[in-house]
């Protein structure tokens, strides 16, 4: 069973980055199908997709997002992470690591999910 | 973006009762629909994929309908367990979106 846990600062001060890592276990990051991705979760309980990456291909981004995010992966240690930049209190969020499988028809879309990591941004 | 938009944004139902909770997207999203279950403090949970499919270990009390841009998740014989917050998601494009989510309490 595929299972992913967050890692990474619980406070960010503003204009600074906002920096976590997940790592996967239970099977590879390489998985033919599977795509990595955020989510985040507002206070208020909006979720909000923030990007995937695949281990052979570019990363995609949420455009409202585009300009301040990078995901990367690292199949050495079977984990991928999230970089967000010029963060600001909005920014304050559960940010969850997810897999979606894109296998299959038809495809059963993200059944996998960390536990989350509260970030909050302040000085 | 596809907007996906659930409602109501709460319900409260009894014991027992069967419970309906609809998500119309912006545009047709084909059969590119889940449903998932959110108790406080914990990740989303997948009960639903493809409008109608369940996650493996999902229990047959939870029901997704529908096509093109509106559907529908019901929940039979509401137990105290099933007291969350439900949220659809379309994943027929980048970026996915959910719904607003829907907080079901018991009366």
């Amino acid at each position: 069973q595929v299972q992913l846990q967050e890692s990474g600062p619980g406070l960010v001060k503003p204009s600074q980055t906002l920096s976590l890592t997940c790592t996967v276990s239970g099977g590879s990051i390489t998985r033919g199908g599977y795509y990595w991705s955020w989510i985040r979760q507002f206070p208020g309980k909006g979720l909000e997709w923030i990007g995937y990456i695949y281990y052979s291909g570019s990363p995609y981004y949420n455009p409202s997002l585009k300009s301040r995010v990078t995901i990367s992966i690292d199949t050495s240690k079977n984990s991928f992470s999230l970089k967000l930049t010029s963060v600001t209190a909005a920014d304050t969020a559960v940010y969850f690591c997810a897999g979606e499988d894109r296998t299959g028809i038809p495809p059963p879309g993200t059944p996998y999910w960390g536990q989350g990591t509260l970030v909050t941004v302040s000085s | 973006d596809i907007q996906m938009t659930q409602s109501p944004s709460s319900l409260s139902a009894s014991v027992g009762d069967r419970v309906t909770i609809t998500c119309r997207a912006s545009r047709g999203i084909s059969n590119y629909l889940a449903w998932f279950q959110q108790k406080p403090g914990k990740a989303p949970k997948s009960l639903i994929y493809a409008v109608s499919s369940l996650q493996s270990g999902v229990p047959s009390k939870f029901s997704g309908s529908g096509s093109g841009t509106d559907f529908t998740l019901t929940i039979s014989n509401l137990q105290p367990e099933d007291v969350a917050t439900y949220y659809c998601q379309q994943y027929y494009n980048y970026p996915l979106t959910f719904g607003g989510g829907t907080k079901v309490e018991i009366k």
